[in-house]
């Protein structure tokens, strides 16, 4: 059974519009958070991480939201640009194993221009 | 070269042959992955090794073994592998593995099993 679920496989959205990337876990050990962004070709590379002590970390265009009790974190990308067209991964890890990372499946999110 | 290489970037191997997946990193790192990708799967973490030695082996199928010579390389040695291994290989490299440490990804290797 996935312990993380991206359940969205693909999202298209327009160029300066706002992208909204969900994803949902089921493991209450979970306590930090990442984001991946791949495009074809290449390895995933990181975007932006939280730490269950936060709610919300921002960097730039891209924010990140956790919300603990409902086990859901979501990336909000704004404005929304072509060049953000890739396969977006969210990671999770608990303290004791902080580098083994368990990956959801990926949104492909397509930005039109 | 910088960051994390990986050869071949492409393969294709019947199920009777021997093959090795090259991993380099550039970046200093001490600790290094292996993660497998297969079609409509998440990414799956295989083995992690942490300044040359093995921490983690996830369940893995004896037919996959790595070797880590030192700590800026890494290999994947395969045999008699099935057609369900088909998949993206990736590997990965961190500075350590005590905390949560950004990954660094290769481009991945793309094999095909026949």
């Amino acid at each position: 059974d996935q312990q993380v679920k991206q359940n969205s496989p693909s999202l298209s959205v327009q160029e300066g519009r706002i992208s909204i990337l969900n994803c949902d876990y089921t493991n209450s050990m979970f306590d930090y958070f990442l984001w991946y962004k791949k495009y074809p070709a290449e390895g995933p590379t990181f975007l932006i991480s939280i730490s269950s002590i936060k709610d919300k970390n921002e960097d730039g265009r891209f924010t990140v939201f956790l919300n603990k009790s409902a086990k859901h974190l979501s990336l909000h990308i704004v404005p929304s640009q072509p060049g953000d067209s890739a396969v977006y991964f969210c990671a999770a890890s608990a303290g004791n194993a902080g580098n083994m990372l368990t990956f959801g499946g990926g949104t492909r999110l397509m930005v039109k221009p | 070269e910088t960051g994390v290489t990986q050869t071949p970037r492409h393969l294709v191997m019947g199920m009777t042959n021997k093959k090795s997946l090259k991993c380099e990193q550039h970046l200093g790192h001490n600790a290094m992955y292996w993660y497998k990708q297969s079609a409509k799967k998440p990414l799956e973490l295989m083995f992690v090794y942490s300044l040359e030695e093995r921490v983690e082996n996830n369940s893995v199928p004896s037919r996959f073994s790595p070797e880590c010579p030192n700590s800026s390389h890494l290999f994947l040695h395969l045999h008699t592998l099935q057609p369900e291994d088909s998949a993206l290989y990736l590997c990965a490299s961190s500075q350590g593995t005590r905390g949560v440490e950004t990954q660094y990804f290769g481009p991945g290797t793309r094999l095909l099993v026949l």
